[in-house]
């Protein structure tokens, strides 16, 4: 079973930022966090991931609370091409597969 | 990062019948993974593939209905085999690439009918 839990849709205006939450209260000391994001009909897309700092990408950041209970993925300026699943996901180590669950459909919206 | 491939894309099976996806890389990578994602739902990973090694199936999945190889560090197939219309999904691949992240291929729509 996947180890966290986020909302299951979420709405954005366009050109505003997007705060996708995401909880992993058992996550462990070893576990990073991971971001991907599936828009319609392709593979899943590396976003992000982090351990225990915030960080910033050309995609996005990841804001992790200070006892890494919970994370939040920030678009910061939406657009419509972001329409997507989005998956947070947490892993230990190099290799292991990634457990995917159900995500947050966020549609971005004109 | 990496590039993957897939074959093919998309393709329409009647019951009964075998299916073999393709997956290449552009570059060397020692794990692949494949994954399937059902109609409206999340990802759930088949089996794990080393080179030189016999692949690890998840629990619900067997070598028999779903035989991978992996003759070198770029390529790897995957066969559905005696097809029935609860197969019909999305199949990808992933690779593991660098520290942290995994790539995914594009997948195959796979409709049996």
């Amino acid at each position: 079973d996947a180890k966290t839990t986020q909302p299951p849709s979420m709405d954005c205006a366009e050109g505003r930022a997007a705060n996708l939450p995401c909880n992993h209260s058992t996550i462990s000391g070893n576990e990073y966090v991971y971001w991907y994001r599936q828009i319609h009909s392709q593979g899943p897309q590396y976003i992000i991931h982090g351990l225990k700092n915030n960080e910033t990408n050309e995609m996005a950041s990841l804001i992790i609370t200070e006892d890494r209970k919970s994370s939040t993925l920030i678009l910061p300026h939406a657009t419509l091409r972001d329409t997507a699943v989005y998956y947070c996901i947490v892993r230990s180590s190099y290799g292991q597969n990634f457990v995917f669950g159900p995500g947050t459909r966020l549609s971005v919206l004109p | 990062s990496a590039v993957i491939s897939q074959k093919p894309s998309r393709d329409i099976c009647q019951r009964g019948t075998s299916l073999t996806i393709q997956c290449q890389v552009d570059s060397q990578v020692t794990m692949m993974f494949w994954y399937r994602q059902q109609p409206g739902q999340s990802l759930t990973l088949i089996a794990t593939a080393n080179q030189g090694s016999e692949a690890t199936y998840e629990s619900g999945f067997v070598i028999d209905k779903f035989p991978i190889s992996r003759p070198n560090l770029t390529f790897s197939t995957l066969t559905v085999s005696n097809m029935s219309p609860e197969d019909s999904s999305i199949y990808l691949c992933s690779v593991e690439a660098g520290a942290h992240e995994q790539y995914f291929g594009p997948g195959t729509r796979l409709t049996v009918t």
